[in-house]
C-alpha cells in the first residue's frame, strides 16, 4: 500500500499563533513530499515542494518565511504556519512520491485550518 | 506550461446511470503522465489511475474506464452504473516525466442521487 497520514486534520487557532501539519509516509520512504492549498471549491495549488535533507522548493507567490517546511527524515514532512492570520484559513494537503515508483503521488487526508 | 481542462463544474446524475468526465489538456512534452483522483467529501485525494503518453490503450477497472486519446488531448472517464458512494469531485492531472509537479484540471464535481 502507499498510505499517507496527515495530521491535525482540524485546527483552529488565534491569529497570531503559529501551528504545524505533520505529513507522514507510514509505508513507504519518500524522498519527495508536495505542500498544497485549497480553498473551496477550487482546485489544488501547489506551495512548495519539499525534499528529504535540503531546502523546499516554493512557488511564486509563496512566502517561505511564512510557510515553514522541514523534511528532516524519509518519512515526515512539517509545514509550519507562522504568525497565523484569518486569510491563512484554509485546507492544506500533503502528498508524497514513493521511492522507486515514478511520478505518483500519494495524498493525505489534508488539514482544515481555522485562524480567528 | 501544461494545462489541464475540466469544462464540466458539476454533473448530477440518478444511481445507475453512467457519467462520463472529460479532461483535455496541454503540454508541448512528449513524454508524459495523466492522472484521475477523486476527492471525497472526507477531503482526502484518492489516486484512481495514471497513463503514460505512450500508453493510449484504454483501461477499464470495475466500474471505471478510461479513454485516452492523444489526437485530441483527451483523457476521460466514465463511471459506469454510478453509485451514490461515487459523489465526489474528480480531478484530472498531468505532470511530466522530468517533473514530479502536477498540474492539476479545476475539478468536477459529481453528485449521485438516489
Amino acid at each position: 500500500g502507499a498510505v499517507v497520514s496527515q495530521h491535525p486534520s482540524r485546527v483552529i487557532c488565534k491569529s497570531g499563533t503559529s501551528v504545524k501539519i505533520e505529513c507522514r509516509s507510514l509505508d513507504f520512504q519518500a524522498t519527495t513530499m508536495f505542500w498544497y492549498r485549497q480553498f473551496p471549491k477550487q482546485s489544488l495549488m501547489l506551495m512548495a515542494t519539499s525534499n528529504e535533507g535540503s531546502k523546499a522548493t516554493y512557488e511564486q507567490g509563496v512566502e517561505k518565511d511564512k510557510f515553514l517546511i522541514n523534511h528532516a527524515s524519509l518519512t515526515l514532512s512539517t509545514l509550519t504556519v507562522t504568525s497565523a492570520h484569518p486569510e491563512d484559513s484554509s485546507f492544506y494537503i500533503c502528498s508524497a512520491l514513493k521511492d522507486g515508483e515514478k511520478n505518483i503521488q500519494y495524498f493525505g487526508a489534508g488539514t482544515r485550518l481555522s485562524v480567528l | 506550461a501544461q494545462k489541464v481542462t475540466q469544462a464540466q463544474t458539476e454533473i448530477s446524475v440518478v444511481e445507475k446511470e453512467d457519467v462520463t468526465l472529460d479532461c483535455v489538456y496541454e503540454t508541448r512534452d512528449t513524454t508524459y503522465y495523466l492522472f484521475w483522483y477523486k476527492q471525497p467529501p472526507s477531503g482526502e485525494l484518492v489516486f484512481l489511475i495514471r497513463r503514460n503518453s505512450f500508453d493510449e490503450q484504454n483501461e477499464i477497472s470495475g466500474r471505471y474506464s478510461w479513454n485516452f486519446q492523444k489526437s485530441t488531448s483527451s483523457f476521460n472517464f466514465t463511471i459506469t452504473a454510478s453509485q451514490v458512494v461515487d459523489s465526489a469531485v474528480y480531478f484530472c492531472a498531468l505532470s511530466l516525466a522530468n517533473d514530479y509537479k502536477l498540474s492539476f484540471g479545476a475539478g468536477t464535481t459529481v453528485t449521485v442521487r438516489a
